[in-house]
């Protein structure tokens, strides 16, 4: 079974600050682990994902993150924080077998204040 | 550009009226999701396609069907719809592949119950 936890259901950073959401995971095999951004009003859409290779993986906007085994984490960075990048922002993963299901996490409400 | 579309983008319907959602892919992905998004929530499976087989998830009421006639198109059809059945309704489809797992996501369908 697997299971996504994401600390913090909202977080508040300063425009130009660090974006860090948290997500860990449990999963009973190598999982694919992906970031999801929701706009109001919208359905979701890919940031980034993780699935071989690389464990540190950029996605689109200037996000990245970082894919850390011995931690089961996989937090998502943003260096510099722009008004746009408010939304709210799910963790998901996957097992890695046909019709793969994704089990989301709660979900982090990310407000960019000016 | 490829895309998954969902129509309409908002419907009302009232307590009680059998109501259609339909969605449309041209990924010509071979897995095809609903799922039901509660305000402040993450989004909930409520079935998936793969290919033609129909997979239900064991919590989700007999009063939500679906109907998947070719590859492109899938419909949710809420048979009797409560006043909890408010919520935004999202489509995704993916690629069942070994290096892929993503799922891309309509801009969902927000179904109000009156």
């Amino acid at each position: 079974a697997q299971s996504v936890t994401q600390l913090g259901s909202h977080v508040s950073v300063s425009e130009g600050a660090l974006v860090l959401l948290r997500c860990n995971y449990s999963s009973s095999v190598p999982p694919y682990l992906f970031w999801y951004v929701q706009y109001p009003n919208q359905g979701l859409q890919l940031l980034l994902k993780y699935t071989t290779g690389a464990t540190l993986v950029k996605g689109i906007n200037g996000f990245e993150a970082e894919f850390k085994k011995s931690e089961t984490s996989f937090h998502l960075t943003k260096p510099s924080a722009h008004m746009s990048d408010a939304a709210e922002y799910f963790c998901a993963v996957t097992g890695r077998g046909s019709a793969r299901q994704l089990t989301f996490g709660s979900g982090t409400q990310l407000t960019v204040l000016p | 550009d490829a895309m998954v579309i969902q129509n309409p983008r908002y419907q009302v319907t009232q307590f009680g009226k059998p109501v259609t959602l339909s969605c449309s892919q041209t990924l010509n992905h071979n897995v095809m999701y609903w799922y039901q998004q509660k305000s402040s929530q993450a989004p909930k499976l409520l079935f998936h396609y793969y290919d033609k087989d129909f997979n239900n998830e064991a919590d989700t009421p007999d009063n939500f069907q679906s109907r998947r006639p070719n590859t492109s198109f899938c419909f949710l059809d809420i048979r009797s719809p409560g006043l909890g059945d408010a919520a935004m309704y999202l489509c995704a489809t993916s690629r069942d592949s070994p290096s892929s797992g993503e799922q891309y996501f309509g801009p969902g369908t927000r179904l109000t119950v009156t």
